[in-house]
């Protein structure tokens, strides 16, 4: 049972478009909220994480958005650029009760068309 | 500094054989994770160490599967008889751990795992 469910699964932007991926979750539990940018053959790297006090936070070009109520949250890119080509995967994890592992979406590919 | 680093990069074995896989984690990381990413898929959970506590097993798939951590520090993932649904990139991940009260996880590159 996958606790996390991202979508698209993939998308495809120009340059300087605005990739926007979603995902939502179930477990009310959750509290900490990260998101990864995977290349090829290589290991996920922490992009941004979110905890449920705020509704927004920025880094840079990437947005998350999060909406407690609904039990949503999302990515946004800025002016994306081909080198944001990769995929992405929202997590989500309860570390205020120990359990700090965490549950990962399926994964979004990013294609961004130069 | 020196991120977190796993060896072998690749392996090939053969169905029925056992295999080792090893995670260095971070210097000063007490929280070591295992997850399994199979083709296409997301990152699935599979044990977790946290200092000298009794580790977190619920992930592991099969009584196939296990893991140890020596000396707080290096870990192995061990898989016997392997299947080839076991095929998948295995990853490692660590963390500063609960005394710096930081959820940060961070990656190694990975084993890519191929069962024949």
């Amino acid at each position: 049972q996958q606790q996390v469910k991202q979508s698209p699964q993939s998308l495809i932007v120009q340059k300087g478009g605005i990739p926007i991926i979603n995902c939502a979750y179930e477990n009310t539990a959750f509290d900490y909220f990260p998101w990864y940018q995977q290349f090829p053959g290589k290991g996920p790297a922490l992009l941004i994480a979110i905890r449920p006090d705020v509704s927004e936070k920025k880094e840079g070009r990437f947005t998350i958005s999060f909406n407690k109520s609904a039990k949503q949250f999302s990515l946004h890119i800025m002016d994306s650029q081909p080198g944001d080509s990769a995929t992405y995967f929202c997590a989500a994890s309860n570390p205020l009760s120990n359990d700090y592992k965490l549950s990962f979406g399926a994964g979004t590919t990013v294609t961004v068309r130069a | 500094g020196a991120g977190v680093s796993q060896s072998p990069s690749n392996k090939v074995t053969e169905k029925g054989k056992d295999v080792e896989l090893r995670c260095d984690p971070i210097s000063g990381h007490t929280a070591l994770y295992w997850y399994r990413q199979s083709l296409g898929q997301g990152l699935e959970f599979l044990i977790y160490f946290q200092g000298n506590s009794a580790p977190d097993k619920s992930g592991l798939p099969s009584d196939r599967f296990s893991a140890e951590r020596t000396g707080g520090s290096v870990s192995t993932l061990t898989i016997q008889r392997t299947q080839q649904e076991d095929s998948a990139v295995y990853l490692c991940a660590s963390s500063p751990g609960l005394a710096f009260a930081s959820y940060e996880q961070y990656f190694g590159p990975g084993t890519r795992l191929t069962v024949t």
